[in-house]
């Protein structure tokens, strides 16, 4: 049982560089997000998805998209790398309901993005 | 938008002692949370309290919620070395259910020395 698996764990950007940032879960999750974590701001909702096909903005959208086809996968992608976009990257997942009251949101291990 | 403050930014305690992190938050809330993250690490769940709730325990965890004072501490019996890590407060806004959109906190930085 693997939880939340983030990759790339490190990444170097050029400005105006695109990438993708994967986030995979195995515990059949409905709810998946992306935050960033930025030094002195805890951390801020990017996007958010509550099922295959459903996705919602967060606090800090504005550079990033998302996608949901599948229930596993949920990436992230930057679209135009800006300096201001360098941060750590965290994939959440959790269950809806009852599971999300019990266990709370499963955290990936971040991907560390700078961009240059 | 910043929901949850915790205070204090930092603490140094010595093993054995008693940790005592608050949380202060804005607006109304479902539930709260408590998240630890280990230095380079991603979060993890420590516990969660519903509105309705007034107290919660998790092993040496003691979690209390006050949404008259809009606040929540989160209590570290017999600290260990292993308790070293930052803590986060985090809540959820939705009214009647939750609303997928975890807001955090600035984080305690709790340093247990052995």
């Amino acid at each position: 049982n693997a939880g939340v698996t983030q990759t790339p764990k490190f990444q170097v950007l050029k400005t105006g560089q695109s990438m993708t940032l994967q986030c995979a879960q195995d515990m059949n999750h409905e709810y998946m997000s992306w935050y960033r974590q930025d030094p002195g701001m805890g951390l801020r909702l990017i996007h958010y998805s509550v099922g295959a096909g459903i996705t919602d903005q967060g606090e800090v959208p504005n550079g990033y998209n998302v996608s949901r086809s599948t229930t596993e996968d949920f990436p992230l992608r930057l679209l135009s790398a800006a300096p201001s976009q360098t941060s750590v990257y965290f994939c959440a997942s959790g269950g809806l309901g009852i599971r999300l009251s019990s266990y709370g949101y499963t955290f990936g291990s971040g991907t560390r993005l700078t961009v240059v | 938008s910043q929901q949850g403050e915790e205070d204090p930014q930092a603490l140094s305690i010595q093993e054995g002692e008693n940790a005592t992190m608050n949380c202060s938050y804005k607006t109304s809330i479902n539930n709260l949370q408590w998240y630890r993250q280990n230095s380079g690490r991603g979060l993890v769940h420590l516990i969660l309290i519903r509105s309705n709730e007034r107290e919660k325990h998790s092993g040496r965890l003691r979690v209390t919620l006050d949404t008259s004072k809009k606040s929540s501490s989160l209590l570290i019996t017999a600290s260990r070395a292993a308790d070293t890590a930052s803590y986060f407060c985090a809540t959820d806004a939705g009214s009647g259910g939750s609303n997928y959109k975890l807001t955090f906190g600035k984080g305690t930085l709790l340093t247990v020395n052995p």
